[in-house]
């Protein structure tokens, strides 16, 4: 079945630094999203991508989806300490979602 | 902003016992889902529900998993002779109106098995 990878597996970082995840799929997805999970709550949705090549921002977040569709970058700017989670990709493959593993980003005050 | 709701938030249950997981999605959303994770793991797609029937399921969702829209408001999923592996959490998902539109999660329920 169609795989996402995700990298990296984990970040600590400083805050007000810049942040960037990729994933990478094995075969073409037509929508891919972005949502972050907190300890103890739900995957929330970050960012949803159409079209390939598109760039698409929600405030100090940016993701752009693959020419290719098989692959996807996350950028966070300016880092704070609330962005502190884990991060996950997933393909919108016929009404399921396929998942990454996700990245786990600490973020240092 | 319309929110997914589940509930119980833990649930644990003695092993060969059956286990209802509730769920409110958002009230004009038509596309309904259940997921899985394992901890340490990564979400795994149980069920999608449109129209009152299943529209996909995957090899997980064997004999032993159910779901149910009974009332118009509520979405269930029974497990109906739980094992040692079912613990996971379950997270219930809403799709919107129209096919493979973003899906809206609940913040899950929390399945323990002993």
């Amino acid at each position: 079945g169609q795989q996402l990878n995700q990298s990296p597996q984990s970040m600590f970082i400083q805050e007000g630094e810049d942040v960037s995840m990729n994933c990478t799929s094995s075969s073409i997805f037509n929508t891919w999203l972005w949502y972050k999970q907190e300890p103890g709550e739900g995957p929330v949705l970050l960012i949803a991508l159409y079209k390939a090549g598109e760039l698409t921002s929600n405030g100090r977040l940016t993701a752009q989806f693959g020419i290719t569709r098989k692959d996807s970058f996350l950028n966070i700017s300016a880092s704070i300490p609330s962005d502190v989670g884990i991060y996950f990709c997933a393909g919108l493959e016929d009404r399921k979602l396929i998942w990454g593993l996700g990245t786990s980003l600490a973020v240092n005050p | 902003e319309p929110e997914v709701t589940q509930t119980p938030s833990h649930q644990v249950t003695q092993m060969g016992q059956e286990v209802i997981l509730r769920c409110v999605p958002i009230s004009n959303h038509l596309y309904f889902y259940w997921y899985r994770q394992i901890l340490g793991q990564k979400v795994e797609f149980l069920v999608s529900f449109y129209n009152n029937e299943i529209s996909e399921k995957s090899e997980i969702f064997d004999d032993q998993f159910s779901v149910e829209r009974p009332d118009g408001s509520n979405f269930t999923l029974k497990i109906r002779s739980t094992k040692l592996e079912d613990s996971a959490m379950y997270f219930c998902a809403s799709g919107g109106t129209r096919l493979n539109q973003p899906q809206h999660f609940g913040d899950g329920t929390r399945l323990s098995i002993l």
